[in-house]
């Protein structure tokens, strides 16, 4: 079964403070990871993506394998970036043939001026 | 190219009635996924819809149901609603399913 777990339901950093949202995930195989946002009033929309390796908005990722985490990070946090923030990995289900996408519970992340 | 389309965008439904939700995806998508958000539980995870066929659910009772059209629209369906069915519901679709998603607006459902 994949899951994917982020520890913080809530975040908060002044502003031009460093930012890291933390995602850890559970998969057998390779999967392939993303982080999604959601900013007041608009929809659920994608941030980036770990297979193109760029950053999006100020934003990184970085896969580790070794430690099964995607932790998101920005150096220097903007109030602009104040939004809710979700993992999500997507791979084969549990019964091998369909592939899945699963979320993280999301990290509320508020920057304070 | 238009984005996914929900409607209605806000429902407000009495204890014990039914309700369908529906969801237009991008034209060429052929998977549409469910979700409820609420501020408690996140997003979690209801049914994914691909080709008209149901290839993933999650855990939530009988009481919630989809389909997909041949057209790749898709509706979903809560009947005997209760008081903890208010959340946000939202579509997305994708093309393949494990591809990049892409959110509509949801449905703000409120049981009273």
């Amino acid at each position: 079964a994949q899951r994917v777990t982020q520890p913080e339901k809530l975040l908060s950093v002044f502003k031009g403070a460093p930012v890291e949202l933390k995602c850890n995930y559970s998969y057998s195989g390779s999967p392939e990871l993303f982080w999604y946002v959601q900013y007041s009033r608009q929809r659920l929309q994608l941030l980036l993506r770990h297979i193109s390796r760029e950053s999006i908005k100020g934003f990184t990722a970085d896969l580790n394998k070794g430690e099964t985490s995607f932790h998101l990070k920005k150096p220097f946090a903007q109030e602009e970036d104040s939004a809710m923030y979700y993992c999500a990995l997507s791979g084969l289900d549990s019964g091998g043939s369909n592939y899945k996408l699963t979320f993280g519970k999301g990290t509320l992340l508020t920057v304070n001026p | 190219k238009a984005g996914v389309t929900q409607t209605p965008r806000y429902l407000i439904k009495t204890r014990g009635q039914q309700v369908t939700l529906s969801c237009s995806p991008i034209s060429g998508h052929r998977s549409v996924s469910w979700y409820q958000q609420t501020p408690g539980q996140g997003l979690q995870f209801l049914f994914e819809y691909f080709s008209e066929t149901q290839r993933n659910k999650g855990n939530f009772p009988g009481r919630f149901s989809g389909r997909q059209f041949s057209n790749s629209r898709s509706e979903m369906n809560v009947s005997t609603l209760e008081l903890g069915d208010s959340a946000l519901y939202l579509c997305a679709s994708s093309q393949q399913g494990n591809t990049e998603a892409f959110f509509g607006q949801g449905t703000r459902l409120t049981v009273v």
